[in-house]
C-alpha cells in the first residue's frame, strides 16, 4: 500500500495571508489526524477527523481549521498567518478497525515571513 | 504542558554500543508508542506496547512500560550508524498522540 502522502511539501507566505495543506491517507484508512511540531512546543495534536467529522480538537485557536472529504483525504487550512505557525505540520492516518499505530506522512514545512 | 519528558535530550554512542531513552508521562493511557525521526521529515512508527503489558521487543528494540509510575523506556542495542535520529515517545488515551520531548541520538561509526 501506499503510506501517507501530504503537498505541499514545503510553503512560504507572509503574515496575514492564508494557507491550505493536503493530506491524503493510507488507502483503507478513515481517520486522519493532523499535528504541529515546532522547536518551541515539540509535537503537538490539532485535531482528528473520521468520516468527515471532527472528532478530536487539540488547544488551538479557531484560525486552524481542517475538513475531510468522503475519501478520507483532508485538508487543513490556517488562516491569518503568523510567524508563530511556521512549523512542520504532520498528518496521520489510522485504520479504526482496531489499529492504534497512526502511520505519518513526510510533512509539510510551512515558513511565515 | 501535556507533554511527557524524555531523558536524555542527547545521546552519543558509538557503533555496537545500546541506547536507552526514558520516557515519563502524566495521565493514565491505553498504550504508549515509540517514534523516529530523521533530520526534520516524518516520523516512523517503531513500536506499540498496551497498559496491560509490561515489555516487549522487535528486532534489536526493547521497551518496558511501568503504568505505576507513568514511564516507559526503549532501547536499543547494538546500534548502527543508521540509527541516529531523534526519538520520541507517545501517549494515546483519547484517540490522540501526546508526544514527548525527544531524545536527539547520535551512533557514530
Amino acid at each position: 500500500k501506499a503510506g501517507v502522502t501530504q503537498t505541499p511539501r514545503y510553503l512560504i507566505k507572509t503574515r496575514g495571508q492564508q494557507v491550505t495543506l493536503s493530506c491524503s491517507p493510507i488507502s483503507g484508512h478513515r481517520s486522519v489526524s493532523w499535528y504541529q511540531q515546532t522547536p518551541g512546543q515539540g509535537l503537538q495534536f490539532l485535531f482528528e477527523y473520521f468520516s468527515e467529522t471532527q472528532r478530536n480538537k487539540g488547544n488551538f485557536p479557531g484560525r486552524f481549521s481542517g475538513r475531510q472529504f468522503s475519501n478520507s483525504r483532508s485538508e487543513m487550512n490556517v488562516s491569518t498567518l503568523e510567524l508563530g505557525d511556521s512549523a512542520l505540520y504532520l498528518c496521520a492516518s489510522r485504520n479504526t478497525g482496531g489499529e492504534e499505530t497512526q502511520y505519518f506522512g513526510p510533512g509539510t514545512r510551512l515558513l511565515v515571513l | 504542558s501535556q507533554q511527557g519528558e524524555e531523558d536524555p535530550q542527547a545521546l552519543s554512542i558509538q557503533e555496537g554500543e545500546n541506547a536507552t531513552m526514558n520516557c515519563s508521562y502524566k495521565t493514565s493511557i491505553n498504550n504508549l508508542q515509540w517514534y523516529r525521526q530523521n533530520s526534520g521529515r516524518g516520523l516512523v512508527h517503531l513500536i506499540l506496547i498496551r497498559s496491560n503489558e509490561r515489555e516487549k521487543h522487535s528486532g534489536r528494540l526493547r521497551v518496558t512500560l511501568d503504568t505505576s509510575k507513568k514511564s516507559s523506556s526503549l532501547l536499543i542495542t547494538a546500534s548502527r550508524a543508521a540509527d541516529t535520529a531523534s526519538y520520541f515517545c507517545a501517549t494515546d488515551n483519547t484517540d490522540k498522540l501526546i508526544f514527548g520531548t525527544g531524545t536527539r541520538l547520535q551512533v557514530f561509526p
